[in-house]
């Protein structure tokens, strides 16, 4: 299995400009989740899908910020507009919401820069 | 609020001693705590993780000891290798297919 896949892995890209990265789970899971991660906050949730449905977007940090999973396969996340303090690496991660224990498996991540 | 408090920050252990990380959390409802490893430039992966109602798990070199009552639980790598060099994630999380909580991680390092 090819793992969780993200695009791109680097982003850099000035202030105002949209941002587009992009995750494909591990293919079966129905389960997709939006990390970030920063050096002053660490790992924090932005949003997870079940079954491509949002449950829960509360980590969202404000309207700039949109998420999508069109399919099973397929999860967006959108900067717009981008500002630096947005730099940081987004994690998307996935897992089986059918039976326990439910582990989550993170792809590589995006480097997203904003200057 | 932290919900989970992760220490310490960084740990120097030699080759072959033991590296012992320490988290703590708040909401009881918490009934699923892995523990995760990140390599520069990686993503998290997850290494080992536990439920309250066991006290111990063991996975080869990687330990993981709870305590329900001090809400507390902690790894343990034993001969610990310059290969363990990461940083080390403990997480919790409620019932169901839900979300992580993370603590802040520990950056290990092990010298020969």
């Amino acid at each position: 299995d090819a793992g969780v896949i993200q695009s791109p892995r680097h982003e850099v890209t000035e202030m105002g400009q949209e941002v587009t990265l992009r995750c494909k789970p591990i293919s079966g899971h129905n389960s997709l989740f939006w990390y970030r991660q920063t050096m002053m906050r660490g790992l924090e949730l932005l949003i997870y899908f079940n079954n491509n449905v949002p449950i829960d977007d509360s980590g969202m940090p404000e309207d700039r910020f949109s998420a999508k999973m069109p399919n099973a396969s397929f999860s967006t996340l959108k900067i717009q507009p981008s500002e630096p303090r947005d730099s940081a690496v987004y994690f998307c991660a996935s897992s089986l919401s059918q039976g326990a224990p439910h582990e989550q498996y993170f792809g590589p991540g995006t480097r997203l820069t904003v200057t | 609020q932290q919900q989970v408090k992760q220490s310490p920050q960084s740990l120097i252990v030699q080759k072959g001693g033991i590296s012992i990380i320490n988290c703590a959390y708040e909401n009881t409802a918490f009934d699923y705590f892995p523990w995760y490893q990140q390599f520069p430039g990686k993503g998290p992966a997850l290494l080992i993780a536990i439920r309250p109602d066991v006290s111990e798990k063991k996975e080869g070199r990687f330990t993981i000891s709870f305590n329900k009552s001090a809400k507390q639980f902690s790894l343990h790598i034993m001969d610990s290798q310059p290969g363990d060099s990461a940083t080390y994630f403990c997480a919790a999380r409620g019932s169901g297919n839900t979300p992580l909580v993370f603590g802040k991680g520990t950056r290990l390092s092990v010298i020969a």
